[in-house]
């Protein structure tokens, strides 16, 4: 299995800072990367894929980039409504796999 | 507008079976793959299993194969997961998901609600 490793873990931020998240994946997995967002309670939200495309609606200060085992989710300028957990995820091989997240907290 | 509502959750005793269900809305059912993917409570998330747009490919994780089955009704627009043998470590809340792939897994664009599966005596 493609094992994919996010960074940090947790994250205590500022509204308006600028987020940076991590994933690494154990093998190449070309662009074949997608990010979701989780806030508690609630189902994943599909925010980028193919490691830069943003889905329709995502608002543009999330950005995604990247490609083989190196990927980063940026958050331009944080919003109170972005703070959740963020995933990475590959599809370049099956089983599908998720990052562990990335949980956002505000200072 | 896309839903998807999963149903057929709830406790369950080890080695028992349940049958969960994921009915869908708002787009052509049979156009899409779907997936079952679980989250632990507190935890992160696993892929389970994804069926392609016309039921004909099926796929699971190792640790389902075997105990889990997939399947879908494009008369119903409903996605099935028939989970055997039921284990502690099963525990968790099953979401379903649209694929926007309509056949090899991909990315998950559209969730349900989820609905949780308890294993415990």
């Amino acid at each position: 299995d493609i094992q994919m490793t996010q960074s940090p873990s947790s994250l205590s931020t500022s509204v308006g800072d600028r987020v940076t998240i991590t994933c690494q994946a154990s093998q190449d997995i070309g662009n074949h990367l997608n990010w979701y967002q989780q806030k508690p309670g609630k189902a994943p939200k599909f925010l980028i894929y193919d490691a830069s495309n943003l889905e329709t609606g995502v608002p543009s200060r999330f950005s995604g980039s990247g490609s083989g085992t190196d990927f980063t989710f940026t958050i331009s300028s944080l919003q109170p409504e972005d703070i959740a957990t963020y995933y990475c995820q590959q599809y370049d091989n099956l089983p599908i796999t998720f990052g562990q997240g990335t949980r956002l907290e505000i200072k | 507008e896309v839903q998807l509502l999963e149903s057929g959750g709830g406790l369950v005793q080890p080695g028992g079976s349940l049958r969960l269900s994921c009915t869908a809305s708002g787009f052509t059912f049979s156009s899409y793959a779907m997936s079952w993917v679980r989250q632990t409570p507190g935890k992160g998330l696993e892929w389970v299993s994804a069926i392609s747009g016309n039921g004909g490919s099926t796929y699971y994780a190792d640790s389902v194969k075997g105990r889990f089955t997939i399947s879908r009704d494009k008369s119903k627009n409903t996605l099935y997961l028939q989970i055997n043998s039921l284990r502690a470590e099963d525990t968790a809340v099953y979401f379903c998901a649209r694929d926007y792939s309509n056949n090899w897994p991909r990315g998950l664009d559209y969730w349900g609600q989820g609905t949780l599966v308890t294993v415990s005596s």
